[in-house]
């Protein structure tokens, strides 16, 4: 089974600035089956990623998704209080299973 | 509008059998292409796939888990099942339903359905 690792486990930034969350795999990815979530509490998680860079719909571009091989991020520019969340990456591979990351907490202070 | 809902018991105890239903609006589950998935998040923990079920009746399942799943679906009554055997307090925690997009990205999800395992 693929494992992704994400970091740092915790950010804590200010309102305005840029936050890049980081996502290795085990092994190389298919740029085409990673994906990105934002999950806050109590609350189901919403894809905001696929496709490593492909925001999905009502997304705004303040969120960015780049990468390739087994290194994968997300960016999220001009933070607002709202981004304060968990943040998950996820893989679909060769082995057909999905995998996610142990998540990084993003606190805006 | 497509939206899930997940239905099924709040407890239940160690070694009974959990059954799930994932109920689809706005979507035929025999339609080509769609695909619905099962995943698990247990208290304040990260989240975990378990089982995928396609437009085909393809399934496939986490590997370390696959002798305890059952994926199956309904497509008259737009329902996704799960059946996961043997449950222990280990298996508590939030179960979703999520459809699955081109990129094999889980796009829309339900609410979820906490279950808790225990005597």
């Amino acid at each position: 089974e693929i494992v992704l690792t994400q970091s740092p486990g915790t950010l804590s930034l200010s309102p305005g600035e840029r936050a890049t969350l980081s996502c290795r795999a085990s092994q190389r990815l298919s740029s085409a089956y990673v994906a990105w979530y934002q999950q806050k509490p109590g609350q189901s998680p919403r894809l905001l990623i696929s496709g490593a860079s492909t925001r999905a719909t009502g997304i705004p571009d303040r969120f960015s998704g780049g990468g390739s091989r087994t290194h994968f991020t997300l960016t999220i520019s001009g933070l607002e209080p709202e981004d304060s969340a968990i943040y998950y990456c996820q893989q679909f591979g060769s082995t057909l299973s999905y995998t996610f990351g142990q998540g990084t907490k993003l606190e805006i202070k | 509008q497509v939206t899930l809902r997940e239905s099924g018991p709040a407890l239940v105890k160690p070694t009974q059998t959990l059954t799930l239903t994932c109920t689809f609006s706005g979507l035929s589950l025999s339609a080509r292409g769609v695909r619905a998935s099962w995943i698990r998040q247990p208290p304040g923990k990260a989240l975990e796939w378990l089982a995928r079920i396609d437009w085909d009746d393809a399934k496939i399942y986490k590997t370390s888990l696959k002798t305890r799943l059952r994926i199956s679906k309904d497509s008259s009554r737009h329902q996704v099942v799960l059946t996961m055997t043997n449950m222990s307090p280990a298996d508590t925690g939030t179960y979703y339903c999520a459809r699955i997009n081109e990129n094999d990205a889980f796009d829309l999800w339900g609410q979820g359905a906490m279950v808790t395992v225990s005597s």
